[in-house]
C-alpha cells in the first residue's frame, strides 16, 4: 500500500532558527510527485514546495527546501530564518498514476509552532 | 481571482438530514475531488472526477454521493448525515495533462458538524 508517514506529531522552533520536518513514503513506483502543503489556522491548503521524482535537484522556494532521498523514500523540508508566519499544520503528500488515475496521498500532519 | 470555491464554509446538521456541498473552479481543470481532514488522519480521498460525467470512488466514499455534469461543478451530497461525516471537507482540482500538472489547488473547505 501506498503510504505517507510524519513521525513528528508536533514540532517547536524559535523564530529566526531553522526547523527540518521529516516525511517518509513508502512506494514501488519511480515516477511520482512529493508536495508540502501548509495549513495555517484560516484552513487553507497552500502549497509550499513540490518536487519530481525524476529530478535529482532538491527544490527550494525561498527559505523553504527539501531533502529529496529517492532511494530512502524520504522527503524532508527545511525552513529556515523561522518567521512567525510559518506557524501552521505542514501535510506531506505523495503523488503517483495508478491505472492511468491520479492518487494523492497525504501523511497525518506535522503542526509547528514558531517561538518569539 | 482564479481558483476553487466551496461553499457553505461552515455548516450544522441533524443526523438523518441531507446536503449537498458545492464545489466551482474556473481553472479549466480536468481533474476534481473530494476529500475529508480528520485529526491525525491528514487528507483522505472521497470521489473523483476526470470529466464531466465520469467519476470514480476513493478511499472511504460510504455515505457520499457525487456528480459532474459540466467541467466546473462538483458537488458532493451526503444522503443521511451520520456523526462519523463531523469533518472538515476540501475540494481539489489538477490538470489531467502530465505536461501541464504543477500540482492541487484546494478549496477554502467546509466545516461539517452532524449532530
Amino acid at each position: 500500500a501506498q503510504t505517507v508517514t510524519q513521525s513528528q506529531p508536533e514540532m517547536s522552533v524559535q523564530e529566526a532558527e531553522t526547523v527540518t520536518l521529516s516525511c517518509t513514503y513508502d512506494t514501488s513506483e519511480s515516477d511520482y510527485y512529493l508536495f508540502w502543503y501548509k495549513q495555517p489556522p484560516s484552513r487553507q491548503m497552500i502549497l509550499v514546495i513540490r518536487q519530481e521524482a525524476y529530478k535529482q535537484q532538491n527544490a527550494t522556494e525561498n527559505r523553504f527546501s527539501v531533502n529529496f532521498q529517492k532511494a530512502a523514500k524520504s522527503f524532508s523540508l527545511k525552513i529556515s530564518d523561522s518567521q512567525l508566519g510559518d506557524a501552521a499544520m505542514y501535510f506531506c503528500a505523495y503523488r503517483f498514476l495508478f491505472q492511468g488515475a491520479q492518487k494523492l496521498v497525504f501523511g497525518q500532519g506535522t503542526r509547528l509552532t514558531i517561538n518569539p | 481571482n482564479a481558483g476553487v470555491t466551496q461553499t457553505p464554509k461552515f455548516h450544522i446538521l441533524k443526523t438523518g438530514q441531507s446536503m449537498t456541498l458545492q464545489c466551482a473552479q474556473d481553472m479549466n481543470h480536468g481533474y476534481l475531488s473530494w476529500y475529508r481532514q480528520d485529526p491525525g488522519m491528514g487528507l483522505r480521498r472521497i470521489h473523483y472526477s476526470v470529466a464531466a460525467g465520469i467519476t470514480d470512488k476513493g478511499e472511504v466514499p460510504d455515505g457520499y454521493n457525487v456528480s459532474r455534469s459540466n467541467t466546473e461543478d462538483f458537488p458532493l451530497r451526503l444522503e443521511s448525515a451520520a456523526p462519523s461525516q463531523t469533518s472538515v471537507y476540501f475540494c481539489a482540482s489538477s490538470s489531467l495533462e502530465e505536461g501541464s500538472f504543477f500540482g492541487y489547488t484546494f478549496g477554502s473547505g467546509t466545516r461539517l458538524t452532524v449532530v
